[in-house]
């Protein structure tokens, strides 16, 4: 069965640091986002892309991160200067289209310290 | 504005104990999805299921089954006799179709938090 992966699955890295977080989304899939869950809380939307560009972001999507799709493959998401507030699970998901089931990925836990 | 919500935090039950999980859901929009996922404590979300909003059949799944009311905007879920394996987060997400089109961006409920004891 398709499915979207994740690496790496736990990282740990200092504050002021930057971070490529990288994502593989099932094959066929349009859309591709990043969510985000904070330790205990709920998942939060992040951002969308759909044909090459950002769709949506949240007011959490900041200037410092950003997304690309370097090639055919793969779907990255990257904080430039992290923070502590930064460390949380962060999920990549794709779907086919809009409004069609959301698959996610296993996620990446950051630790910022 | 969008929103869900899961009232209920945590609930625990004895093994083979029905539960149902509620979830109410806040939109402007006539076109919508809404969705279940499952938390288990390994971390990943998994997908339980998508009902759009022209569809208000009920649905069962094994021992899963859904009641999607959209008089009182709710999306209930129930599990029959449930398992220690259900033991989980499980969020409920709403999914719009907006002015701008439909990026089908989920917006998650806050979570419940489910143990299921032997």
């Amino acid at each position: 069965e398709p499915e979207v992966t994740q690496t790496p699955s736990h990282q740990v890295t200092q504050m002021g640091q930057e971070v490529i977080l990288r994502c593989v989304p099932i094959s066929n899939h349009l859309y591709f986002y990043w969510y985000r869950q904070i330790l205990g809380q709920k998942v939060e939307f992040l951002v969308s892309f759909y044909n090459n560009e950002i769709s949506e972001k949240s007011e959490i999507f900041d200037d410092q991160f950003s997304v690309e799709r370097p090639d055919g493959s793969n779907f990255t998401l990257k904080i430039r200067s992290t923070k502590l507030e930064d460390s949380a699970m962060y999920f990549c998901a794709s779907g086919g289209t809009a409004g069609n089931t959301i698959y996610f990925g296993e996620g990446s836990w950051l630790t910022v310290v | 504005a969008q929103k869900v919500t899961q009232a209920q935090t945590e609930i625990s039950v004895v093994e083979k104990e029905d539960v149902t999980l509620d979830c109410v859901y806040e939109t402007r929009d006539t076109t919508y999805y809404l969705f279940w996922y499952k938390q288990p404590p390994s971390g990943e979300l998994v997908f339980l299921i998508r009902r759009n909003s022209f569809d208000e059949q009920n649905e069962i799944s094994g021992r899963y089954s859904w009641n999607f009311q959209k008089s009182t905007s709710s999306f209930n879920f129930t599990i029959t006799a449930s398992q220690v394996v259900d033991s989980a987060v499980y969020f409920c997400a709403l999914s719009e179709v907006g002015w701008a089109g439909n990026t089908g961006k989920l917006i998650f409920g806050q979570g419940t938090t489910l143990q299921v004891k032997p």
